[in-house]
């Protein structure tokens, strides 16, 4: 167990529709990442947040957004969803933001799946 | 821009031999280095990481990997193959000014064989 949350574990849904994907990080970790896996994509680096800041952002659809909140929990919206956005979407949390120096843990992922 | 390959999506080993499992860089400038696991239904956990103090890295589980800047390279090894190393293994890299955004190469698949 990493420490990481997230939740739900499972999401089937239709295309078009609105989803949200909760991440909660390990206590003490201010840094949130999301990334998403997929058949054709492979692993993906969304985005970071860091306190409530967004530091970084990858291959992040625009109809995907995310936020950090005040008690440090992440959310990750999907919107208009489409087939292709069927994937598995990971929760990362860190201390800090530098990966050179600390280790990123991740969560046991939400399998997404859009019919 | 930063990218990595790993040669072999399928990797199959006899328990007990060795493991070695590829990764060739693209970087203008050395970059920092990840290996990462992946048992199935689980998340990605951190193995070892390049970040420029030793070329050759260890990890958990019995794992290293050497850097070699001549090369481009980042090979994962481990003398000895355990059937709970079965996973897929994934070699990432970023920049040394965002060391936030990873790069994912494509994974490689390792079973073990008793």
């Amino acid at each position: 167990d990493s420490g990481v949350t997230q939740t739900p574990k499972h999401l089937i849904t239709a295309t078009g529709q609105r989803v949200t994907l909760r991440c909660s990080p390990r206590s003490g970790d201010l840094s949130v990442y999301w990334y998403q896996q997929s058949l054709d994509q492979g692993l993906q680096f969304l985005i970071h947040y860091y306190n409530g800041e967004e530091r970084a952002k990858g291959n992040i659809l625009e109809r995907f957004s995310a936020q950090q909140f005040p008690d440090l929990h992440s959310e990750l919206n999907l919107s208009s969803l489409e087939l292709g956005d069927s994937a598995l979407y990971f929760c990362a949390s860190s201390v800090g933001g530098s990966l050179y120096q600390e280790t990123q843990y991740f969560g046991p992922g939400t399998r997404l799946l859009v019919l | 821009a930063q990218s990595v390959t790993q040669l072999g999506s399928h990797v199959s080993v006899s328990e007990g031999a060795l493991v070695l499992l590829r990764c060739n860089y693209s970087s203008s400038v050395p970059p920092y280095l990840f290996w990462y696991v992946q048992y199935p239904n689980q998340g990605l956990q951190l193995l070892l990481k390049y970040t420029s103090a030793a070329t050759l890295v260890k990890g958990i589980n019995g794992f290293e990997a050497e850097f070699k800047k001549s090369e481009t390279s980042f090979h994962l090894t481990k003398p000895s193959a355990h059937m709970s190393d079965a996973a897929e293994y994934f070699c990432a890299v970023s920049a040394r000014g965002a060391t936030n955004k990873l790069i994912f190469g494509t994974g490689t698949l390792l079973a073990v064989q008793p």
